[in-house]
């Protein structure tokens, strides 16, 4: 299995901060990683898609970036409704794996 | 809208069953690979297993195996995963998800597997 090594586990930040969370798989997997934002009680939403695609829906001020195995998620100006977890998904091969998940804080 | 609803959740001995639905809607469900995954409390996330769009294609996670089984009814727009022989381990939040991507997800439901 492609292991997903997430970083950090827990973030405290201020409000309009920027803020980067990492995803490092065990083997190349292309472009195939999802990240995600949830709030406790909630269905986690989809933020970006194939590495570096912001969902419909989703604020400009979150993007994507990758370099080979590496993956970044950008929070550009952190606001309050942006408190939450994320979490990444590498879709490239079965079965899905998942990153540690950062908690993310305000400081 | 995309809207997928877990139920069937609960407290269940060791050793028992339990079946969970995923009610779909909001898309033509017959068109997606669909998907379970579940969270254990304070741990990760784990994929539990998955199925084609037609049905005909299964996977399950090693931890699984043999124990559970997905299937779907297009025709309800609904998932399934019967869960047999449960154990301590399986104590968990279940997610389905949509696709072969995850691009949507339910909000989950709790098992607990106590005795």
């Amino acid at each position: 299995d492609i292991q997903v090594t997430q970083s950090p586990s827990s973030l405290l930040a201020s409000l309009g901060e920027r803020v980067t969370i990492t995803c490092q798989t065990s083997q190349s997997i292309s472009n195939n990683l999802n990240w995600y934002q949830q709030k406790p009680g909630q269905a986690p939403m989809l933020l970006i898609y194939y590495a570096t695609s912001l969902q419909t829906g989703m604020p400009s001020r979150f993007s994507g970036q990758y370099s080979g195995r590496s993956f970044t998620l950008t929070i550009t100006s952190l606001e309050p409704e942006d408190i939450a977890n994320y979490f990444c998904l590498q879709h490239y091969s079965a079965p899905w794996t998942f990153g540690g998940g950062t908690k993310l804080e305000l400081k | 809208e995309v809207q997928l609803v877990e139920s069937g959740g609960g407290l269940v001995q060791p050793g028992r069953s339990l079946k969970l639905s995923c009610a779909a809607s909001g898309f033509t469900f017959s068109d997606y690979n669909m998907a379970w995954v579940r969270q254990a409390p304070t741990k990760g996330l784990e994929w539990v297993a998955s199925i084609s769009y037609g049905g005909s294609n299964t996977h399950y996670g090693d931890s699984v195996k043999g124990r559970f089984t997905i299937s779907r009814d297009n025709a309800k727009s609904t998932l399934y995963l019967q869960m047999d022989s449960l154990r301590s381990e399986d104590t968990a939040t279940y997610y389905c998800a949509r696709g072969s991507s995850g691009d949507y997800w339910g909000q989950g439901v709790m098992v607990t597997v106590s005795s």
